[in-house]
């Protein structure tokens, strides 16, 4: 069964560095989102891609995030100058056709020291 | 309570005996999901049940959804240990792309 992957799974970096969040969507899935899981928190909403732009964001997905779909195989996350409050597992999610289909990949756990 | 909240917020059984979580949420929902997460993990999609369905079964697991109460349970019958993990409850309603979740239950099955 075809599976959303994310890359890397763990990534520990210093405050205020860019880090970029990779993942391979299912293959003909047109639907792509991010969520994040703080510790010991609920799994929160980002963002959703469709079409090549965003058709949704959280207000949690401020200008220190962006997203790019920069092929026809990857979704990344970028973030342009991390927090410590950026620490979460970051969660890829894809689906064929929209809302109640999402697949979830298996997490990059970030870590801002 | 908060859109998607499930009770109990943590549950202890024996292998065997059978698991309830419940969900209650909000707002009107298109779906409600359940998934699984064991400990510091990715998140598994359990199963998906529509707002114009009242009961779904998969394997062990059976979903309910009351619409009128704004509630759901998911029921995991003779548990086994491998079933050891947090259960979230997700909903998403029109006009909007989100997955709510819920703040979960964490299952712990003893063998």
């Amino acid at each position: 069964e075809p599976e959303v992957t994310q890359t890397p799974s763990h990534q520990v970096t210093q405050m205020g560095q860019e880090v970029i969040l990779r993942c391979v969507p299912i293959s003909n899935h047109l639907y792509f989102y991010w969520y994040r899981q703080i510790l010991g928190q609920k799994v929160e909403f980002l963002v959703s891609f469709y079409n090549n732009e965003i058709s949704e964001k959280s207000e949690i997905f401020d200008d220190q995030f962006s997203v790019e779909r920069p092929d026809g195989s990857n979704f990344t996350l970028k973030i342009r100058s991390t927090k410590l409050e950026d620490s979460a597992m970051y969660f890829c999610a894809s689906s064929e056709m929209g809302r109640g289909q999402e697949h979830f990949g298996p997490g990059t756990r970030l870590l801002v020291l | 309570s908060q859109q998607g909240e499930e009770d109990p917020q943590a549950l202890s059984i024996q292998e065997g005996e059978n698991a309830t979580m419940n969900c209650s949420y909000k707002t009107s929902i298109n779906n409600l999901q359940w998934y699984r997460q064991n400990s510091g993990r990715g998140l598994v999609h359990l199963i998906l049940i529509r707002s114009n369905e009242r009961e779904k079964h998969s394997g062990r697991l059976r979903v309910t959804l009351d619409t009128s109460k704004k509630s759901s349970s998911l029921l995991i019958t003779a548990s086994r240990a491998a079933d050891t993990a947090s259960y979230f409850c997700a909903t998403d309603q029109r006009d909007t792309d989100k997955l709510i979740f819920g703040t979960g239950t964490r299952l712990q099955v003893f063998p």
